[in-house]
């Protein structure tokens, strides 16, 4: 398994202005994900973030809204920009790791109010 | 829409009883993973089963994979007040080697009264 942790955990922000979410993993990991998790909903996949490439985004989710940095194999950060009420969310990382690369963990998630 | 259906919505139960979800999908798999969030929190991994399984058991824990149905369950067992939490499936369909894309499920709420 993995141990990731976010910051920060919750939020609560203006709208018009941009939050920085990081995500800090405990060992190498090719891959990693940022999802969206509006109240009461399921999770959304917003974008793959693979150490050395663009990250890559799902349909509804732009690059200037949400722009990803992977600077190494342990973290990255996910930018919420120009910030509307429609944006409160939980937001969390996740990643892939084992033998078999297969399972997909989870960070702890911030929780996100947009006022 | 790729999400996945699963049922019940909402899931009240007595501890000591047992408490099924069920969990349906669209298209082909490789693998379907079960999480469980506890109050908004992050997701916990709870179990993988790949799709050449039938069936996997891990604690109080049993999941089934039926491919011709795209279904799956979660079974789990003599429950207890602190399972109460919310379960999603996630499938992963990905067709690229190296990559993998989960599509979660609509969630059953389960709720474990003492």
């Amino acid at each position: 398994s993995a141990v990731i942790s976010q910051k920060p955990s919750r939020d609560i922000c203006q709208r018009g202005t941009s939050l920085t979410i990081q995500c800090q993993v405990d060992s190498q990991v090719t891959m990693m994900f940022w999802y969206r998790q509006q109240p009461g909903q399921s999770l959304t996949l917003i974008a793959t973030a693979n150490q050395g490439s663009e990250a890559t985004y799902e349909s509804g989710f732009v690059i200037d809204k949400f722009p990803i940095s992977r600077p190494n194999l342990t973290f990255s950060t996910l930018t919420v920009s120009n910030m509307s009420p429609e944006d409160s969310s939980i937001y969390l990382c996740s990643v892939v790791t084992g033998a078999s690369q297969e399972t997909q963990y989870f960070g702890p998630g911030t929780r996100l109010l947009v006022l | 829409s790729q999400q996945g259906e699963e049922d019940p919505q909402a899931l009240s139960i007595q501890e000591g009883e047992n408490a099924t979800m069920n969990c349906s999908y669209k298209t082909s798999i490789n693998n379907l993973q079960w999480y469980r969030q506890n109050s908004g929190r992050g997701l916990v991994h709870l179990i993988l089963i790949r799709s050449n399984e039938r069936e996997k058991h891990s604690g109080r824990l049993r999941v089934t994979l039926d491919t011709s149905k795209k279904s799956s369950s979660l079974l789990i067992t003599a429950s207890r007040a602190a399972d109460t939490a919310s379960y999603f499936c996630a499938t992963d369909a990905s067709r690229n080697t190296g990559f993998q894309k989960l599509v979660f499920g609509t969630g059953t709420r389960l709720l474990v009264s003492p």
